[in-house]
């Protein structure tokens, strides 16, 4: 089945610079790629996803490349702001239909200093 | 408009006790998914149902048992509690009849096992 590996486990950048978390999958089948952040004591939100049709997405500070020869994929998030602060998730799945099983990485606690 | 609801959000469990966590969505979706969360591990697959009356195994099925109930419900059964099963319990749920990929999730359910 699959298995995505997330890098790294926590990352602390200073306010105003970038942050690249990194995440890896195992099925060459998956095509759906999504982030989520989760903020303390709440459940995960979805904040960007990709599909397997195209290499990059952006949505204003936030960005995701994928390689699907190499089997990774990456969030990019730039001008960092304090609300940041979050664990943040990647996972895979084929496709995203009713029947898809969507597998998530490990995590990536992410602190912003002021 | 609730999304998805989780019930109970805390518990704690003498070893060998049962329970189950009950989980409840109204956007009128056919898929629903149980995960845990463990420092450290991410989310991991627990149980999916793809519609009413199907049932799958995800990544860490062992020691679980799921019911859905209906296109709203889904249950999550631990049967005889153990110690390893101390964790957050997180359910989930896309939204509307159009598959985005979109998960919603509850706001958790806390478990402790002594």
């Amino acid at each position: 089945g699959e298995n995505v590996e997330q890098h790294p486990s926590t990352l602390s950048v200073q306010e105003g610079d970038s942050a690249v978390i990194k995440c890896t999958y195992s099925d060459s089948a998956s095509n759906y790629f999504p982030w989520y952040k989760q903020e303390l004591g709440k459940g995960p939100q979805l904040i960007i996803d990709i599909r397997s049709n195209v290499g990059e997405k952006k949505d204003q500070r936030i960005a995701v490349t994928l390689n699907k020869t190499a089997k990774h994929f990456s969030l990019h998030i730039t001008e960092t702001q304090p609300e940041d602060s979050a664990v943040y998730f990647c996972a895979a799945s084929r496709g995203y239909s009713s029947a898809s099983k969507i597998i998530f990485g490990s995590g990536t606690r992410l602190s912003i200093r002021p | 408009n609730a999304g998805v609801t989780q019930t109970p959000k805390f518990q704690v469990l003498k070893t060998g006790q049962s329970m189950t966590l009950q989980c409840a969505q109204d956007m009128n979706h056919n898929s629903m998914y149980w995960y845990r969360q463990d420092p450290g591990m991410g989310l991991r697959l627990i149980y999916y149902s793809a519609s009413e009356g199907t049932t799958d195994k995800g990544e860490v099925p062992n020691g679980y048992n799921v019911s859905r109930l209906n296109k709203r419900e889904f249950s999550l059964r631990l049967e005889s509690a153990a110690p390893s099963q101390t964790s957050v319990y997180f359910c989930a749920s896309p939204r509307g009849t159009e598959n985005t990929g979109e998960l919603f999730f509850g706001e958790g359910s806390r478990l402790t096992v002594l």
